[in-house]
């Protein structure tokens, strides 16, 4: 089955620095690519997506890339804010496998 | 809009005791789905339910079931907790209109077993 591997665990940056979260996967025959954040106490909630048939995405300062020779993808937020510290989580998923697979989240903490 | 409600928000259990987490939405979506969130492993697929009627195991489904009598209602069944079932549960849902899309997460229902 799908396993998706995640890295960094943990990532401190300083307010207004860049910080990159980057995913594997294993199966080829995922297709879409979502990336979730989750605030303490709160269920995820998705921030940006990709699908397999484009190679970067951009909604304001968050930014996804996906390598599909490579089996990688990764999350890129620039500007950062207090307010963007969180836990992040990437996942993959194929048509019609009703799966959705989840890295294991990066804490991400933004210095004032 | 209410979404995904999940009951209760935490409870303490008894090795041994039964306990059904409960996990209701709004949205007339097609897919529902149980994860397990555990420090340094993420979120685990427990079950999903693709359609009402029908339910298949994720990645973790041992000790517990579900059952899927209609669009709204999904619950967890756990029938005889252990300890290493202490977890955060959450439920979610998806449209799940022929394509993978976005899952709509409950608040989490935090589960303790002593």
């Amino acid at each position: 089955g799908e396993n998706v591997e995640q890295h960094p665990s943990t990532l401190s940056v300083q307010e207004g620095d860049s910080a990159v979260i980057k995913c594997t996967y294993s199966d080829s025959a995922s297709n879409y690519f979502p990336w979730y954040k989750q605030e303490l106490g709160k269920g995820p909630q998705l921030i940006i997506d990709i699908r397999s048939n484009v190679g970067e995405k951009k909604d304001q300062r968050i930014a996804v890339t996906l390598n599909k020779t490579a089996k990688h993808f990764s999350l890129h937020i620039t500007e950062t804010q207090p307010e963007d510290s969180a836990v992040y989580f990437c996942a993959a998923s194929m048509t019609g496998g009703f799966k959705t697979i989840f890295g294991a989240g990066t804490r991400l903490f933004v210095k004032a | 809009t209410a979404g995904i409600t999940q009951a209760p928000t935490s409870q303490i259990l008894a090795a041994g005791r039964s306990m059904t987490l409960r996990c209701t939405q709004d949205m007339r979506h097609n897919a529902m789905y149980w994860y397990r969130q555990d420090l340094g492993l993420g979120l685990r697929l427990i079950h999903y339910s693709n359609t009402a009627g029908t339910t298949g195991k994720g990645e973790v489904p041992d000790g517990y079931s579900v059952s899927r009598a209609n669009t709204d209602d999904f619950p967890l069944t756990l029938a005889s907790a252990v300890p290493s079932q202490t977890s955060v549960y959450f439920c979610a849902s998806s449209p799940d209109r022929g394509a993978p899309g976005e899952l709509f997460f409950g608040e989490g229902s935090r589960l303790t077993v002593l």
